[in-house]
């Protein structure tokens, strides 16, 4: 039963564009929301993360959008660079516990 | 600090023989999850310990999957007997209980090839 729905499942991004991944969720027990980056034969590591009773966090040049009411959120990686060609999976974190629960990647390919 | 520790990193068995997978977490890391990730998908969850007590392991196929984790750190996940569809890389992840973060430390995976 998938929890957190990702798209696309690809990107094709030219160098200097705006990359941007969507996630969206049903379960509201859902309490902290991280975007891990996965290069291939690694495993994935986290990149950022929000908590939902805010509704923008930016590190550098990505930045993660929620929108509560709508049970979503988003990556917007700016100024893509072939640096950045990996897969990206959102995630959301329930439980007292710590029980993260990952959606199904998007694989990113920067282009010069 | 040194992260997390998994081996072998490949494994290529036939079906219906078995298998298994060791990982080492960070140290102080009171939690460690399992996690099966197909080709082209995201990580799946398989069983989650507290120390080394289990907290979540509703996605296990227990008819074929059973994971321990002896004295609160290191754990041994195991299956028999393999199936096809259990070709995956299986990664292991730790982390503190606190700050509630959703930050897991992953290690390198072990990429099963069942024939």
């Amino acid at each position: 039963q998938q929890q957190v729905k990702q798209s696309p499942q690809s990107l094709i991004v030219q160098k200097g564009g705006i990359s941007i991944i969507n996630c969206a969720y049903e379960n509201t027990a859902f309490d902290y929301f991280p975007w891990y980056q996965q290069f291939p034969g690694k495993g994935p590591a986290l990149l950022i993360a929000i908590r939902p009773d805010v509704s923008e966090k930016k590190e550098g040049r990505f930045t993660i959008s929620f929108n509560k009411s709508a049970k979503q959120f988003s990556l917007h990686i700016m100024d893509s660079q072939p640096g950045d060609s990996a897969t990206y999976v959102c995630a959301a974190v329930s439980g007292g516990y710590q029980k993260v629960t990952f959606g199904t990647g998007t694989k990113l390919q920067v282009i010069p | 600090e040194a992260g997390v520790a998994q081996s072998p990193r490949y494994k290529i068995i036939e079906k219906r023989q078995s298998v298994a997978f060791w990982c080492n977490p960070i140290s102080g890391h009171a939690t460690l999850y399992w996690y099966q990730q197909i080709l082209g998908q995201g990580p799946k969850l398989l069983i989650q310990f507290q120390n080394n007590g289990v907290v979540d392991d509703s996605q296990l196929p227990k008819d074929r999957f059973s994971a321990e984790r002896l004295k609160g750190v290191d754990s041994t996940l195991k299956i028999q007997p393999a199936k096809l569809e259990d070709s995956a890389v299986y990664l292991c992840a730790s982390s503190r209980r606190l700050p509630r973060t959703g930050e897991l430390f992953f290690g390198e995976g072990s990429r099963l090839t069942v024939l």
